[in-house]
Order: structure tokens, then C-alpha cells, then sequence
């Protein structure tokens, strides 16, 4: 599985555009990139997944290089209820099902 | 999506003795899985269940101290067995639903 690097921590004013990187230089083929925030005292959330080029939901946004081994999870105009862990996964596919490690996250903190 | 909910949503236990936590999908899915989170920390994968064969644990853990059972399409229990202090954690339960991984809101175990 390939390992995730991420920012510990970040922070970022009401109302402004964040941009989360993550690299992850082991990436196989037929690896799939995903994000989920977490907030204290509740289980991960699903944000946004991709495999290639840009994804966008009405959550955020996700760019892919061409190379992969990397990506950058967009969050427009943050308001303090975004104040949250942010991990970025690589999903593998092992035995017909997606396998997924959790890095260590990034912290964003919402500042008014 | 997938709605996942699990019982207890927190306990204190004494050393030694077991707890056993439900895990209840309002869907059937194939594939459930349980994590570990540490305070402040990222999630762990301990093992993933599949209906109707046995679970697979990940690199130290072991089912004698995490039995898990997966009867049916929409529940699974993890039993945390002769516990420590250290056993105290987040217990999470998950659910593959299509391409994407859905998470309970977790169980918070203290033991003394």
C-alpha cells in the first residue's frame, strides 16, 4: 500500500480557499486517491475520490497530476464548521475489495 | 451511501473482562471492517470482515484477543477480549458500499 504524506496542521481564515497536498510517491496503477474528514467524536466522512486529472462534488475539489504522485484537495471558501482532520487515502484494490491506510491527517483550523 | 451505527457509543470496563461491540448497516454490504483510533491519532485497521468466512486481522492483531463475527449481510460484532488499560480506545466500524468506504460514528472504550 503506498504510504500518504500530508501537513500535520494548517490554518485558514473564514471565507478563504484551502488547498491540502498530499504525495504519494508509491502509488500503484490501479490506485485510487480519497479524502475524508473527521470531526472530534465521530466516525470519517467521505469527501471526494479520484484517479486522475481534477473531480469536483459540491464538497470540494480534487487535482491529480499526470504523474499521480500527488494530489491537492480544495476546499472553497471555508467557514469554521470545516475546523477538521483531513486524511488522504490511497485505496487498493486487494482480493476484490478496496483496502485503505490512514496517514496521519491534517488538522485545519478555522479562524474567524 | 450507507448508514452504519454502533452499540455501545462508549463504556468503562474493568481489566480483564471483555466488551463486545454491534456493528448495524441499514444495507447489506459484502465487505465490513473494524479500526482502532487513538487520542489524537489515525485510524488503524484491525481486520476486515466478509459474510460467511473468516476475518482477516492485519499485522498485530490477533482474533483471540478480537474475535469478530460477520452472521449476516447488514451486522458484524468485535469483541475486545481480556482487556487492559491500553485496550482503551475508538473502536469504528466500517462498510465498503460500492467504491466507497462509510464509517460508523465509533465506540469509545475506557478500561481500568
Amino acid at each position: 500500500l503506498a504510504k500518504t504524506t500530508q501537513p500535520v496542521s494548517m490554518d485558514s481564515y473564514e471565507g478563504q480557499e484551502v488547498n491540502i497536498t498530499c504525495s504519494h510517491n508509491n502509488i500503484a496503477t490501479n490506485d485510487y486517491i480519497t479524502w475524508y474528514q473527521q470531526f472530534p467524536s465521530q466516525g470519517p466522512r467521505f469527501i471526494i475520490q479520484g484517479y486522475k486529472t481534477k473531480v469536483t462534488n459540491e464538497v470540494a475539489s480534487l487535482f491529480i497530476p499526470a504523474d499521480r504522485k500527488s494530489s491537492t484537495l480544495s476546499l472553497p471558501r471555508v467557514s469554521l464548521s470545516d475546523t477538521a482532520v483531513y486524511y488522504c487515502l490511497v485505496k487498493s484494490p486487494s482480493g476484490g475489495y478496496q483496502k485503505v491506510t490512514f496517514g496521519t491527517g491534517t488538522k485545519l483550523q478555522v479562524i474567524p | 451511501s450507507a448508514v452504519i451505527s454502533q452499540k455501545p457509543s462508549r463504556d468503562i470496563c474493568q481489566r480483564g473482562t471483555s466488551l463486545t461491540i454491534q456493528c448495524q448497516v441499514d444495507s447489506q454490504v459484502t465487505m465490513m471492517f473494524w479500526y482502532r483510533q487513538q487520542p489524537g491519532q489515525s485510524l488503524t485497521l484491525i481486520a476486515t470482515a466478509n459474510q460467511g468466512s473468516e476475518a482477516t486481522y492485519e499485522s498485530g492483531f490477533v482474533i483471540d484477543k478480537f474475535p469478530i463475527s460477520r452472521p449476516n449481510l447488514t451486522f458484524s460484532t468485535l469483541t475486545v477480549s481480556n482487556m487492559s488499560p491500553e485496550d482503551s480506545s475508538i473502536y469504528l466500524c466500517s462498510a465498503e458500499k460500492g467504491d466507497t468506504q462509510y464509517f460508523g460514528p465509533g465506540t469509545r472504550l475506557t478500561v481500568l
